[in-house]
């Protein structure tokens, strides 16, 4: 397997645009999961989807952050409109599920709002 | 809620030296624990992980960690340390009801040669 992938690698954007991240788990994965690392906060748990579905989404920080997984094989974070303080870099990770297992992480998708 | 910190944002250590890079947590109930590695422009990747048994678990590249429930710690060792062991290293909570890994805020972690 590729393990998880992720695109685009990087994204420059301006202020008020929509911007959408994209995600393919390893497939047979059960849950996936939508982290932004900063400096300030470290890694941030912004959602996980069980089986497909959005189980805690406490995580995202605004309306503007949404999430989709409309199958087992892909999954979007879109926010819109962005701001530049939505500067970070944004992981997807994927497990086979059952809480024990550890989670395996894609490359990471660098924004920069300008 | 669980929670999990990483007291020192960095450790400096000299080469050949042993190292520990500090972890406490906070859940409810029984955790699973792991630690993971960053290197510069990649994303994590896993080191070991702590599910039940032996307190002393041991993984990649001759990292270990001791689980001691009642410090509620999960502190990450080498006996030795080398210069290619410089990175940004992540401890981790799980619980066994759900899915949800929450991670600590990350020590970077600098081998002097």
């Amino acid at each position: 397997d590729a393990g998880v992938i992720q695109s685009p690698r990087h994204e420059v954007t301006e202020m008020g645009q929509e911007v959408t991240l994209r995600c393919k788990p390893i497939s047979g994965h059960n849950s996936l999961f939508w982290y932004r690392q900063t400096m300030m906060r470290g890694l941030e748990l912004l959602i996980y989807f069980n089986n497909n579905v959005p189980i805690d989404d406490s995580g995202m920080p605004e309306d503007r952050f949404s999430a989709k997984m409309p199958n087992a094989s892909f999954s979007t974070l879109k926010i819109q409109p962005s701001e530049p303080r939505d500067s970070a870099v944004y992981f997807c990770a994927s497990t086979p599920g059952g809480g024990n297992t550890e989670a395996f992480f894609g490359q990471g998708t660098r924004l920069t709002v300008v | 809620a669980q929670s999990v910190a990483q007291p020192e944002d960095q450790v400096n250590v000299a080469e050949g030296n042993p190292l520990t890079v500090k972890c406490t947590y906070s859940v409810s109930g029984n955790p699973y624990l792991f630690w993971y590695v960053q290197y510069p422009n990649r994303g994590l990747q896993f080191l070991l992980k702590y599910i039940t048994g032996d307190n002393l678990v041991k993984g990649s590249y001759g990292f270990e960690a001791e689980f001691n429930k009642s410090q509620t710690s999960f502190h990450l060792k080498k006996p030795s340390a080398l210069v290619s062991d410089s990175a940004l290293y992540f401890c981790a909570v799980g619980l066994n009801r759900d899915d949800k890994i929450i991670f600590g805020k990350g020590t970077r972690l600098h081998i002097l040669p």
